[in-house]
């Protein structure tokens, strides 16, 4: 069955520090690509997506992630947060035949450390 | 461009009352998804229509229903609330065209609150 796991409920990392988000998925096409990001009481916003080509995509406010073909894995990162990134991140995944339906996971909730 | 708005942002209702829950996708955009979301559940798929017909359906029960309009405008209706229909209610627009699924366009959600 098509899944999308986001292993982390929670992470908590210091301002100023690298971070990396995981995502893995199940899905016997060719994926879609997508992270998404909530703050508090708002709708979701793209930080990023992944059709094809370059492994590696460059997203909105300095996040990037990676294509990792053979891990099923589709890591959000950045190099330094700040205290504004502390939201939900959601990552979701979709193909040619899912019948333009995204399937998403869980979420990962970031808190920052002053 | 104008994004997703939804209507009402705030909604409060009781036990076994109906409500019905508005949204305008973006300008053009064909395909409307309604999610439900809870802590702890994430994201609901509810379901999807495209070009005023219900393309896609996720698990939820009977009293959650839909419709879209032929100016692409949306609602989903549910009727005799309970307690656990409590959640934040997003609606997503897109292109909805063929080769797969496009970007997700997401509102502001409606906080709908059962008593």
């Amino acid at each position: 069955a098509q899944s999308v796991t986001q292993p982390d409920i929670h992470i908590t990392v210091s301002e100023g520090a690298s971070l990396e988000l995981r995502c893995n998925y199940s899905y016997g096409a060719t994926p879609y690509l997508f992270w998404y990001v909530q703050s508090p009481g708002q709708g979701l916003q793209l930080l990023l997506k992944y059709f094809s080509g370059d492994t590696l995509v460059q997203g909105i406010k300095g996040f990037e992630a990676e294509f990792k073909r053979s891990q099923s894995s589709f890591n959000l990162r950045k190099p330094s947060v700040h205290w504004s990134d502390a939201a939900e991140y959601f990552c979701a995944v979709g193909a040619l035949d899912s019948n333009y339906q995204l399937i998403w996971g869980a979420g990962t909730k970031l808190i920052i450390k002053p | 461009k104008a994004g997703v708005t939804q209507t009402p942002r705030y909604l409060i209702k009781t036990r076994g009352q109906q409500v019905t829950l508005s949204c305008s996708p973006i300008s053009g955009h064909r395909s409307v998804s309604w999610y439900q979301q809870t802590p702890g559940q994430g994201l609901q798929f509810l379901f999807e229509y495209f070009s005023e017909t219900q393309r896609n359906k996720g698990n939820f029960p009977g009293r959650f229903s839909g419709r879209q309009f032929s100016n692409s405008r949306s609602e989903m209706n549910v009727s005799t609330l309970e307690l656990g229909d409590s959640a934040l209610y997003l609606c997503a627009s897109s292109w909805g065209l063929a080769g797969g699924p496009g970007e997700q366009f997401f509102g502001p959600g409606t906080r709908l609150t059962v008593l």
